[in-house]
């Protein structure tokens, strides 16, 4: 099946420490995209990536960091310097055409023991 | 400014009709779309419209877009207990390197 996986599906972290979640697509997609989501609220853009081994910052990057070494993986590191990191990330992707649909992952929440 | 706004809550009886309504402030805006999120999942691509068309059909759902007004709305005919679920309409611009701006999503919930 062609998609894109998310994991894990749900994610504690200690004060201080960093996580990383994963996102994988086999779309053969060459954009990838990170979002934050907060309850209530619509979503906000972290990171992004139109090809391999290039990204920008979104309008909320401060506190995360990605890596895009791979065409399928673009991981999320979500830092100690993130002082609410508390919410459900989606990460998409997309074709890089006209359309620029995006098709989403099924989501990572992030809870802080 | 960037804001796409849509209204917060949708109640309608199954069977009816439900309109869930957009706005968006930028007139470059190329595609708009509508997702549909179930609680704890993903979103899931429902329909889109390109910025010179001014209605899509696709079965239950119709688009339409007044580009005058920078409005879209999305009717859902014979609404299920399955459509339940929050609905976001997001747009794309020419100037954005393949960027979405979302709305903060209608929750629409459907009474038996």
């Amino acid at each position: 099946d062609g998609g894109i996986t998310q994991s894990p599906k749900y994610l504690f972290r200690k004060e201080g420490q960093n996580v990383t979640l994963s996102c994988e697509q086999n779309l053969n997609h060459d954009a990838m995209y990170w979002y934050r989501q907060d309850p209530g609220q619509g979503l906000r853009l972290i990171y992004y990536s139109q090809i391999v081994n290039d990204f920008q910052k979104g309008d909320i990057a401060e506190g995360y960091s990605v890596s895009r070494e791979k065409k399928e993986s673009f991981p999320l590191t979500v830092t100690s310097a993130q002082k609410n990191p508390t919410a459900f990330y989606l990460c998409a992707s997309s074709a890089r055409t006209e359309k620029e649909t995006q098709y989403f992952g099924p989501g990572t929440r992030l809870l802080v023991l | 400014g960037e804001d796409v706004e849509q209204s917060l809550f949708l109640s309608v009886r199954e069977g009816d009709s439900s309109v869930i309504n957009c706005t968006y402030t930028d007139s470059s805006s190329t595609y708009l779309y509508w997702y549909k999120q179930e609680p704890g999942a993903g979103l899931q691509l429902l329909t889109y419209i390109f910025s010179n068309m001014d209605m899509k059909q696709d079965q239950r759902l119709t688009v339409l877009l007044n580009k005058k007004d920078k409005h879209l709305s999305l009717r859902i005919a014979d609404t299920q207990t399955g459509d339940s679920a929050i609905y976001f309409c997001a747009e794309s611009r020419m100037d954005s390197s393949y960027k979405l701006i979302f709305g903060s999503g209608t929750r629409l919930l459907v009474r038996p």
